[in-house]
């Protein structure tokens, strides 16, 4: 059946680099998009990006200067780097593939 | 970029009682290609979103049938012909025909 499941540091330092990696099973990435979207604590959700199939990708606006997403599929992973943190990417952090999410990781952005 | 207003953004309800959620966007979601990219996500308290409805109107599996989206163009609703307990939490439209895609702001469902 199909997984997704995010991994990533629970706490990053303000201005450093974001890297969380989402790996997949049950579907190839070459078959199927990945998105990334995150929830500030007590916010709505936030839609980050997306990987389709073929490789190309789609950022949010406010997001796209900092926000890269990429993968490799011979490791099933997708990976997601935000640079220049600040503490309002406080948030849950998801990838997900229509209906199926990951349970999602929390990032603290604090010094 | 597409934004999407739900209303409202908190629903008092009984068990029992129908609701129904709206979803307004800011430019059509009608694709080239002739479908519309509008969905509907329920996210419990502690847990991931979970889609329910999918272009529009069709059902997610698993998803109970008291649950049933419609609209066209920018109009769209989400409606709950019961509530039940295990449906509160907070409702979610989402559109992916315009990229960036974009959610609304979020309805809360809770127990009057």
């Amino acid at each position: 059946q199909v997984q997704l499941k995010e991994s990533g540091p629970g706490l990053v330092k303000p201005s450093e680099t974001l890297s969380l990696t989402c790996t997949v099973s049950g579907f190839s990435l070459t078959s199927y998009h990945v998105s990334w979207v995150r929830q500030p604590p007590g916010k709505g959700l936030e839609w980050m990006g997306v990987i389709w199939g073929d490789g190309s990708t789609a950022y949010n606006s406010a997001l796209k200067s900092r926000l890269s997403i990429s993968r490799d599929t011979s490791k099933s992973q997708v990976f997601l780097k935000m640079s220049s943190l600040k503490t309002e990417d406080t948030a849950t952090y998801y990838c997900a593939r229509g209906r199926d999410w990951g349970q999602g990781v929390m990032v603290t952005v604090s010094s | 970029d597409v934004v999407l207003t739900q209303t409202p953004s908190i629903l008092s309800a009984t068990i029992g009682q129908s609701v129904s959620i709206s979803c307004r966007s800011s430019q059509s979601l009608l694709d080239s290609d002739g479908n519309t990219y509008l969905y509907w996500f329920l996210q419990r308290p502690g847990q991931s979103p979970q889609r329910l409805i999918y272009l529009v109107s069709n059902l997610g599996s698993g998803v109970p049938n008291r649950f049933s989206g419609s609209g066209s163009g920018t109009d769209f609703t989400l409606k709950i012909s019961g509530v039940e307990a295990e449906d509160l939490g907070v409702y979610y439209c989402m559109q992916a025909t315009h990229a960036p895609w974009t959610f609304g702001g979020g309805t809360k469902l809770e127990l009057k």
